[in-house]
């Protein structure tokens, strides 16, 4: 069965890290590219970043540029977001994506159930 | 940045009837070297992530029941439900990956009548 896992969310303080990882099963994970997507409670969905099924590929939402890294560790099939100086509008449910190749420019396949970020003093 | 927009924000259709949704993007997401338009639709339902229902504006998803379906080219879109069952209750989002940053619609509410 296909499956992607997210962990490492939580409470974090304004400026404060996390990193978030995406654990992915049941498909050849390196063959697809992945991305990350954020929702802020009671919000819609905004796109955050994406990564080539090799890693050579990344690109950013503006809104994170310089601030997260999208990072992916095909030898234990995994997604990770680090991210660093958080603010108050990061706080969301971060999902994590699987794109229906192994193209940047794909439609998002299927999603995680999500991992609940949390940013306040 | 691609701006998308979705009509109605909601809409409430009786069981059986038709749910229609606009999308409409900024500028065109039709890519002329392959003629496909890099538009997706996802359904997503309360406490739930998100779904996908149709690709390149108009290829149904395997799974997805065909009272759903997809139309439109460059940047106006529209997806259509048939015959609306209660299982479909849920917001409708499109989304462009034609451009970097990928943007998403604003999310259609579709409720029971």
């Amino acid at each position: 069965e296909v499956q992607l896992l997210e962990s490492g969310g939580g409470s974090v303080q304004p400026g404060g890290s996390l990193r978030l990882s995406c654990a992915a099963s049941g498909f050849t994970f390196s063959t697809y590219a992945m991305s990350w997507v954020r929702q802020a409670p009671g919000k819609g969905l905004e796109w955050v970043s994406v990564i080539s099924g090799s890693g050579d590929s990344t690109y950013y939402a503006d809104s994170v540029k310089g601030r997260f890294t999208i990072s992916r560790d095909n030898a234990k099939n995994t997604l990770y977001l680090q991210m660093n100086s958080l603010r108050a509008d990061d706080a969301a449910v971060y999902y994590c994506a699987k794109l229906s190749g192994g193209s940047c420019y794909s439609a998002l396949m299927l999603w995680g159930q999500g991992t609940l970020v949390t940013v306040s003093s | 940045d691609i701006v998308m927009t979705q009509s109605p924000d909601s809409l409430a259709v009786s069981l059986g009837e038709r749910a229609t949704i606009n999308c409409k993007s900024s500028q065109s997401v039709l890519y002329s070297s392959n003629n496909k338009n890099y538009l997706t639709w996802y359904q997503q339902k309360p406490g739930q992530p998100p779904k996908l229902l149709i690709y390149w504006a108009s290829t149904r998803e395997s799974g997805v029941p065909d009272r759903f379906s997809g139309s439109g080219s460059g940047t106006d879109f529209t997806l259509n439900i048939s015959s609306l069952q209660a299982e479909d209750v849920a917001v409708y989002y499109c989304q462009q990956h034609y451009s970097i940053p990928f943007t998403f619609g604003p999310g259609t509410k579709v409720d029971i009548k």
